[in-house]
């Protein structure tokens, strides 16, 4: 168990909505990345927090945004859904700024299928 | 953006022979970081070597890492079938603004066969 929770675990929607996906980082941990996975484009960065700032940004769409609130929870909204939106939506966690010099501790990911 | 690149793509083994997955990159690199995943699982952190280290280990795993051809190594040794995953190198790239972050490659999928 890596101590990151993430939820739900399952998320069916139609295209066009908007959803929120939810993570809490393990304990201690102060930042926080979103990871996108497919199968056609493998594991992309999306954004990255650290204690409640955003530090980092990758390849994130504008219909897509996050957050990390004072607790150090963090929530990644998705909005105006499409199909090529389906993916596994991992968070992460790290004791560090984002230097990469400690690990990631991964959650069991977000399984989101739009149809 | 991809940096790492494992190869191979997948990986088929008898228990107990040895699995080695490789992976190349292609900008300077602070660190390397190697990850499994489990089907449908997340991704849980192997070993992390640092540009001026050329080999580590870690129980059954083996890894190196030759900064002359930008490339690391894993070696499972005597693997078991817990062992069939996908396996995931990882490196640091700018992403913009003086931050950076973690890039994975597309990975191996080890199915080691009982």
């Amino acid at each position: 168990d890596s101590g990151v929770t993430q939820t739900p675990k399952h998320l069916i929607t139609a295209t066009g909505q908007r959803v929120t996906l939810r993570c809490s980082p393990r304990s201690g941990d102060l930042s926080v990345y979103w990871y996108q996975q497919s199968l056609d484009q493998g594991l992309q960065f999306l954004i990255q927090y650290y204690n409640g700032e955003e530090r980092a940004k990758g390849n994130i769409l504008e219909r897509f945004s996050a957050q990390q609130f004072p607790d150090l929870h963090s929530e990644l909204n998705l909005s105006s859904l499409e199909l090529g939106d389906s993916a596994l939506y991992f968070c992460a966690s790290s004791a560090g700024q984002g230097g990469y010099n400690s690990p990631l501790h991964f959650g069991n990911g977000t399984r989101l299928t739009v149809t | 953006s991809q940096q790492g690149e494992e190869d191979p793509q997948a990986l088929s083994i008898q228990e107990g022979e040895n699995a080695t997955m490789n992976c190349s990159y292609k900008t300077s690199i602070n660190n390397l970081q190697w990850y499994r995943q489990n089907s449908g699982r997340g991704l849980v952190h192997l070993i992390l070597i640092r540009s001026n280290e050329r080999e580590k280990h870690s129980g059954r795993l083996r890894v190196t890492l030759d900064t002359s051809k930008k490339s690391s190594s894993l070696l499972i040794t005597a693997s078991r079938a817990a062992d069939t995953a996908s396996y995931f190198c990882a490196t640091v790239l700018p992403a913009g603004a003086g931050s950076y972050q973690l890039t994975f490659g597309k990975g191996t999928k080890l199915s080691v066969i009982p």
